[in-house]
């Protein structure tokens, strides 16, 4: 079974400048979740899609964040102006739903290290 | 306001040791604590833990929840190389979210 796939890997940028990050989940996952891990730091959640719907958003920066899961599959996040403070690893997870025992074996991609100088 | 608090924040073992590692909570509304292993990037889960006093054991490593006294344990018994990784806890609430903890740094050295 093909696991979580993210691009790009790296990603070096400007402060103002915008990125953009793409997220597969496993097939038949409905539940989607972006998380952002800052160095020395676990990770945190920054966006919950169910399907295509947002369950959760409280702690997405909004004024520069932004995310979208159209059809359900796929994701995108993207920073736009990014500043220094933004550089951290994005990771992507998935679960197969998000109530009772699935809902808790989130499986990660292999994240995104983004550096913004 | 819930958290999680791992300790140590950081270990350093000789190959064959046991070890450790801990996890304490303070969550309003519990539902599980979960153990993963980051090695590079991706966290791998490790366990799921939601009823007390229950070991859930795979191989070398075990771990168990008191969930009387609001912590948990992970153990890793004849230590190896590969088991040089951070090891994160989290919990889920009433939402289906993790949250962490800063994560314990294991460093096995032979």
């Amino acid at each position: 079974e093909a696991g979580v796939a993210q691009s790009p890997r790296y990603k070096i940028i400007e402060k103002r400048q915008s990125v953009a990050f793409w997220c597969n989940p496993i097939s038949g996952h409905a539940t989607l979740y972006w998380y952002q891990q800052i160095l020395g730091q676990g990770p945190k959640l920054l966006i919950q899609f169910q399907n295509n719907g947002v369950v959760d958003d409280s702690q997405l920066p909004k004024d520069r964040f932004s995310a979208e899961r159209l059809k359900g599959v796929d994701s995108t996040l993207k920073i736009q102006p990014a500043k220094l403070e933004d550089s951290a690893v994005y990771l992507c997870a998935s679960s197969l739903g998000s109530a009772g025992w699935s809902a808790g074996t989130q499986y990660f991609g292999p994240g995104t290290r983004l550096l913004v100088l | 306001e819930d958290k999680v608090v791992q300790s140590p924040l950081s270990l350093v073992v000789h190959e064959g040791d046991t070890v450790t590692l801990n996890c304490s909570y303070e969550v309003t509304n519990f539902r599980s604590l979960l153990w993963y292993k980051q090695e590079k990037k991706a966290p791998t889960f490790l366990f799921m833990l939601t009823s007390s006093g229950i070991e859930k054991k795979s191989g070398r490593l075990s771990s168990i929840l008191d969930k009387k006294e609001l912590f948990s344990i992970l153990n890793i018994t004849a230590t190896q190389t590969g088991d040089s990784a951070i090891y994160l806890c989290a919990y889920t609430g009433t939402a289906s979210k993790l949250t962490f903890g800063t994560g314990t740094r294991l460093q096995v050295t032979l």
